[in-house]
């Protein structure tokens, strides 16, 4: 059975700092394209970003609301995914879910409350 | 950015009704694009991938057609565990976008 359990989520203050680890089974982890989306409350999904396979050197891509506060990156050997959120504001406040699309899986999520 | 944009907003349909939803993207996208269903604190749940392939395990009763620019989700034969919120994506080009989503509601 494929699964994908985030772990990591709470609540911060802005500015902090909070990483989100996603791990997978049920599919070869390895080769898998890994990516991160968010829901605000009330709101849409949003990509945040996504790391493909080392073969390909864990390359990343992210969304110009996240680029250079948020950090994708990938550990084989745990079969996880993990995000780094830093610099937090207000508007990353969000349901954090991790997917692999090409295996049609998604988590159950992980929420983020960031406020003063 | 490619924009998604799906309609209608939201539907109100009965069991056994048959619903379509569609799903334009602003610029072709080949088939590069998926749906899915969300239920409150659930896990999203992907119905159909590449337009118009099913997702193991699915039901038949779903089905998902189009290409390039315009899409459809269509279930024919409304169950009660339907009643949800449907989003379709595409995956053609980074950042990944997503529409605005249908909510399917009990007449």
């Amino acid at each position: 059975e494929v699964q994908l359990v985030e772990s990591g989520g709470g609540s911060v203050k802005p500015g902090g700092s909070l990483k989100l680890s996603c791990v997978v089974s049920g599919f070869t982890f390895s080769t898998a394209w890994m990516t991160w989306v968010r829901q605000a409350p009330g709101k849409g999904l949003e990509w945040v970003g996504r790391v493909k396979p080392n073969v390909d050197g864990a390359a990343t891509d992210y969304a110009a609301p996240v680029e250079g506060r948020f950090t994708i990156s990938r550990d084989d050997s745990k079969n996880t995914v993990y995000l780094q959120m830093n610099s937090l504001e207000t508007e990353d406040t969000a349901v954090y879910y991790c997917a692999c699309f090409g295996q049609g899986a998604w988590g159950r999520g992980a929420l983020v409350s960031v406020s003063s | 950015d490619i924009q998604m944009t799906q309609s209608p907003s939201s539907l109100s349909a009965s069991v056994g009704d048959r619903v379509t939803f569609t799903c334009r993207a602003s610029q072709s996208i080949s088939s590069h694009l998926n749906w899915f269903q969300q239920k409150p604190g659930r896990a999203p749940k992907v119905l159909v991938f590449g337009a118009s392939t099913l997702q193991s395990g699915v039901p038949s009763r779903f089905s998902g057609s189009g290409s390039g620019t315009d899409f459809s989700l269509t279930i024919s034969g409304l169950q009660p565990e339907d009643f949800a919120t449907y989003y379709c994506h595409q995956t053609f080009y980074a950042p990944i976008t997503f529409g605005q989503g249908t909510r399917l509601e009990i007449k």
